[in-house]
């Protein structure tokens, strides 16, 4: 299976909103709504932020939002905060009762 | 709040097996609801999935790792384990586990294995 693709890199400045997208299949990402995304902070432990494209676990800020369109997720970061600098990785079920992760992206704030 | 640790040697020589434990503390391993995954990530590099195992010892492997793992639960224990044979150099990662379930994974802080002589 081929890891969803994401950009290697966003960055915004602060207060402004970015969106990750997460390109897969319709054997993954547009087949299922079990899409979710991480916050990964180098030496730190994977943060979920979103999951089933779009539910945020309690305790996450509703600055970040999830959708789907097609075979494409998206992670928008609104209000964009010196914290946010950190990877994101999108994950999928798939097909095969297994799952995916995206190639990841650096979010850079300027 | 379930608590999981991931334990194993630190350095493993090329050719040989692979095998960590982790342990679930402060939360159940039997519900039906959750299932278990092992993640890794070498240094530099994204995240992949290795695989999953359920309780019942039903498994599901990424197909590029499929020939050479093998996962399994101790219910007794509390623990959940993987085994990677004829591992490389490539195979050196951060391994995580994960507990999984409908609204999402809980990580374990990962351990770091290195392959080398």
């Amino acid at each position: 299976q081929s890891a969803l693709t994401q950009p290697a890199s966003v960055s915004g400045s602060p207060g402004q909103s970015i969106t990750i997208s997460c390109t897969g299949t319709s054997l993954d990402v547009g087949g299922y709504k079990y899409v979710s995304w991480y916050q990964h902070h180098p030496g730190k432990v994977p943060k979920l932020l979103i999951y089933d494209v779009s539910n945020r676990p309690s305790g996450i800020s509703n600055r970040f939002s999830g959708s789907k369109s097609g075979n494409t997720a998206s992670l928008t970061i609104s209000g964009l905060q010196a914290e946010d600098e950190a990877d994101y990785y999108c994950n999928s079920y798939t097909d095969s009762n297994t799952y995916v992760f995206g190639t990841g992206t650096r979010v850079a704030v300027l | 709040q379930v608590h999981l640790q991931e334990s194993g040697p630190g350095l493993v020589k090329p050719s040989q097996t692979l095998s960590l434990t982790c342990t679930v503390s402060d939360g159940s391993i039997t519900s039906d609801v959750y299932y278990w995954n092992w993640i890794r990530q070498p240094a530099g590099k994204g995240l992949e999935w290795i695989g999953r195992v359920f309780t019942s010892g039903r498994a599901n492997y990424n197909p590029s790792l499929r020939s050479r793992v093998a996962m399994s639960v101790d219910t007794s224990k509390k623990q959940f384990s993987l085994k990677l044979t004829s591992v490389t150099a490539a195979d050196t990662a951060i391994y995580y586990c994960a507990r999984g379930l409908s609204s999402g994974w809980n990580w374990g802080q990962g351990t770091l294995v290195t392959v080398s002589s």
